[in-house]
């Protein structure tokens, strides 16, 4: 299996903050790569797909990028509605497998 | 617009099998490359992706769950069934079905079901 490794696990920031999470793959995926947010109760959002397109109706602060094992999610100027859980997931290989999660809370 | 629905039970005691449904509309699963997936999540904790059946009725299982798990596909009725045998408490989670499509893409997702493994 792929292993997918995020950093930071949590982090704290304020509304405005530009802030940018950290997703590493064991192995190659090329851009085999996609982004969630969980709101707690809620099921996951896609955000972004192949690790850089941006969902419709997704804002154009959250953005998408890298490739072969290390990725990034950055959101240009967090708002309040952003603070979440945010998962990566490679589709490269069977079994599709996730990270193990970002929370981003309110400084 | 496209929805998936979880349905089965909320409580299940050991050892005993899971059976879940998952029911969408606005798609088809005889669509070429399209797919519905499950995945879990245990109170707390991350997204596990257990299995994915495609239009072709290809089939993908979690390595580490393989043996327990069976995914099935009723394309007249629009739903795709999974059953997990011998449940434990640490299966308990809330299961989530999705439509899997593109490059591996999940969504949308659908509201997701609490199942609670308990004697």
């Amino acid at each position: 299996d792929i292993q997918m490794t995020q950093s930071p696990s949590s982090l704290s920031a304020s509304v405005g903050d530009r802030i940018t999470i950290t997703c590493r793959a064991s192995q190659t995926i090329t851009t085999y790569l996609n982004w969630y947010q969980q709101t707690p109760g809620k099921a996951p959002k896609l955000l972004i797909s192949a690790a850089s397109s941006l969902q419709s109706g997704v804002p154009s602060r959250f953005s998408g990028s890298g490739s072969g094992t290390d990725f990034t999610l950055t959101i240009s100027s967090l708002q309040p509605e952003d603070f979440a859980t945010y998962y990566c997931q490679q589709s490269y290989s069977s079994p599709w497998t996730f990270g193990q999660g970002t929370k981003v809370e309110i400084k | 617009q496209i929805t998936l629905k979880e349905s089965g039970p909320t409580l299940v005691k050991p050892t005993q099998t899971l059976t879940l449904t998952c029911t969408f509309s606005g798609f088809s699963l005889t669509t070429s490359g399209v797919g519905v997936g499950w995945i879990r999540q245990p109170p707390g904790k991350a997204l596990e992706w257990l299995a994915l059946i495609y239009w072709d009725d290809d089939k993908r299982y979690s390595p580490s769950l393989k043996s327990r798990l069976t995914i099935t596909k009723d394309t007249s009725k629009n739903q795709v069934v999974l059953t997990m045998t011998n449940m434990d408490p640490v299966d308990t989670a809330t299961y989530y079905c999705t439509r899997n499509y593109g490059l591996g893409s999940l969504d949308p997702w659908g509201q997701g079901t609490l199942v609670t493994v308990s004697s």
